[in-house]
């Protein structure tokens, strides 16, 4: 079964950091784009940041480049997003998604995860 | 950045009944656009990719239509679980991908 497993959110306070994970399976993960999405409470979806197979490539909302980093391990079939200096408008669900394979530009959104929580408050 | 605007906000049709959902774009995205189903604690699904081509597993009951900046989702005879938010998303220029801020469609 393809799936998509996050991990690593929680109650943060304003300024600090957070790690997100997410796990793959039944799929070869190297083989596709990977993207993060969040959505802030009551609000829609916004994407956050793209990355391609070999990690080379990465990019961001320009409103989040510089705080928000995405990166990828093939050897655990995992994605990241390293969240830093982080405000309370960045509380929200963070899904991991898979973009579709052959498909360019790889903006279509096949397989999501059930999302991860993050709240920056005090 | 374009800008995905769908309408209406929220939508309310009976069972049985045709749904017709809009998204307009600021700009031409060629026939980079999808849809995705959102219901409330589950993970969004996409529908429609290319306009109208439908995803994996999607039922024949929903389609895509529409280029340019004019793009709709049709539902053609609702069933209750189809009741969730749903959004378009445009990849044509890019970053960033954005989406539309969302339909509610709601059964009567």
């Amino acid at each position: 079964e393809v799936q998509l497993v996050e991990s690593g959110g929680g109650l943060v306070q304003p300024g600090g950091s957070l790690r997100l994970s997410c796990a793959a399976s039944g799929f070869t993960f190297s083989k596709f784009w990977m993207n993060w999405v969040r959505q802030a409470p009551g609000k829609g979806l916004d994407w956050v940041a793209s990355i391609k197979q070999d990690g080379r490539d990465e990019f961001y909302v320009d409103s989040l480049r510089g705080r928000f980093t995405i990166s990828r391990d093939h050897a655990k079939n995992s994605l990241f997003l390293q969240m830093n200096s982080l405000r309370p408008e960045d509380t929200g669900i963070y899904y991991c998604t898979r973009a579709s394979e052959w498909q360019w530009p790889p903006g279509t959104f096949d397989v999501w995860g059930q999302g991860t929580t993050v709240t920056v408050g005090s | 950045e374009i800008v995905m605007t769908q309408s209406p906000a929220t939508l309310s049709v009976s069972p049985g009944e045709r749904a017709t959902l809009s998204c307009r774009a600021s700009q031409n995205v060629g026939r980079h656009i999808a849809w995705y189903q959102h219901k409330p604690g589950r993970a969004p699904r996409l529908l429609i990719y290319d306009v109208s081509t439908e995803a994996t597993g999607v039922p024949a009951r929903f389609s895509g239509s529409g280029s340019g900046t004019e793009f709709a989702l049709t539902i053609s005879s609702l069933q209750s679980e189809d009741a969730a938010v749903y959004y378009c998303q445009q990849y044509d220029d890019w970053p960033p991908f954005t989406f539309g801020q969302g339909t509610r469609l709601e059964i009567k």
